[in-house]
C-alpha cells in the first residue's frame, strides 16, 4: 500500500483565492511527522509546513495551513490568497519515527498547482 | 550561501560511463540524505548519513551506486556503468537530528543526470 497518496489531477486556482491540496497517508507508527514541500520549475524542494502526529493544533505558516484529520489519516494543505508565484508542484511527505528510521521522508507523487491571473 | 549546494547542476553522460555528484549540506547539519526523482514522480529515498556513518540504504541503491561522507561534511554519490534508467534528478538534503523531534530537511537544487 502506498504510504502517501496524492490523487488530485492538476489543480487550477484564481489569483487571491484559497485552494486545498489533498493528501492521505498510511502508517501504523503512532509517532510520525507530515511535511509539505513546494517544487517550482527550478527543481529545488522548498519546505512549507510541518505537522506532528501528537500536535493538538493544526499547523500554520503564513498563508499555508495544514488541515490535519488524524482519524481519517489526511493532511491537506490549504493555501490562502493564492499568488502567481505559488504555481508549482506540491509534495506531501511523511517521516515515521518509531520504525527505527527517524530519517527518510516518503513522498507522494505530487500535485501540480497553476494560479491564474 | 548557507543552503544545500549540489554540483554539477546538470550532467550528460554516455551509457557505461561513471559519474560522481557532490553535495555540500548546511554546515551544522549532521544528517545528509540522497533522493532520486524521475519525471512526474515524487523523490525516492536512496540513502542517508548521520555524520560520516551511512545508516540506511534503499533497495533502489544497486551495487553500481555508492555514497560516501568521509568527514561528516560533504557527500559524494557515484554511479558506475551508467544505464539509461539512471536518468533522473538526484536530490541531496540535510537536517539537524534532535533526537525524536521531527525536523525538516532542506534540499539542494539537485543534479539532473541524462544518460545517452
Amino acid at each position: 500500500a502506498q504510504k502517501i497518496t496524492q490523487t488530485q489531477p492538476g489543480m487550477f486556482v484564481q489569483e487571491k483565492e484559497a485552494v486545498t491540496l489533498d493528501c492521505t497517508y498510511d502508517t501504523s507508527d503512532p509517532s510520525y511527522g507530515l511535511f509539505w514541500y513546494k517544487q517550482p520549475s527550478s527543481g529545488e524542494m522548498i519546505f512549507l509546513i510541518y505537522q506532528g502526529s501528537y500536535d493538538q493544533q493544526n499547523a500554520t505558516e503564513g498563508r499555508y495551513s495544514l488541515n490535519f484529520q488524524k482519524a481519517r489519516k489526511s493532511a491537506n494543505l490549504v493555501i490562502s490568497a493564492s499568488q502567481l508565484g505559488d504555481s508549482a508542484m506540491y509534495f506531501c511527505a511523511m517521516r515515521e519515527v518509531n520504525t527505527g528510521a527517524n530519517s527518510k521522508l516518503t513522498f507522494g507523487k505530487g500535485i501540480t498547482l497553476s494560479v491564474r491571473p | 550561501d548557507t543552503g544545500v549546494s549540489q554540483n554539477p547542476r546538470h550532467k550528460i553522460t554516455k551509457r557505461g560511463q561513471n559519474v560522481t555528484f557532490r553535495c555540500d549540506p548546511i554546515s551544522e547539519h549532521n544528517r545528509l540524505y540522497w533522493y532520486r526523482q524521475t519525471l512526474g514522480q515524487g523523490p525516492e529515498f536512496l540513502t542517508y548519513f548521520q555524520n560520516e556513518a551511512q545508516l540506511e540504504k534503499s533497495r533502489l541503491l544497486s551495487d553500481r551506486f555508492s555514497a560516501e561522507r568521509p568527514k561528516g561534511s560533504f557527500s559524494t554519490l557515484e554511479i558506475q556503468r551508467t544505464e539509461q534508467g539512471d536518468s533522473a534528478m538526484y536530490l541531496c538534503a540535510s537536517s539537524l537530528d534532535q533526537g525524536h523531534k521531527n525536523t525538516e530537511a532542506f534540499f539542494g537544487q539537485g543534479t539532473r543526470l541524462t544518460v545517452v
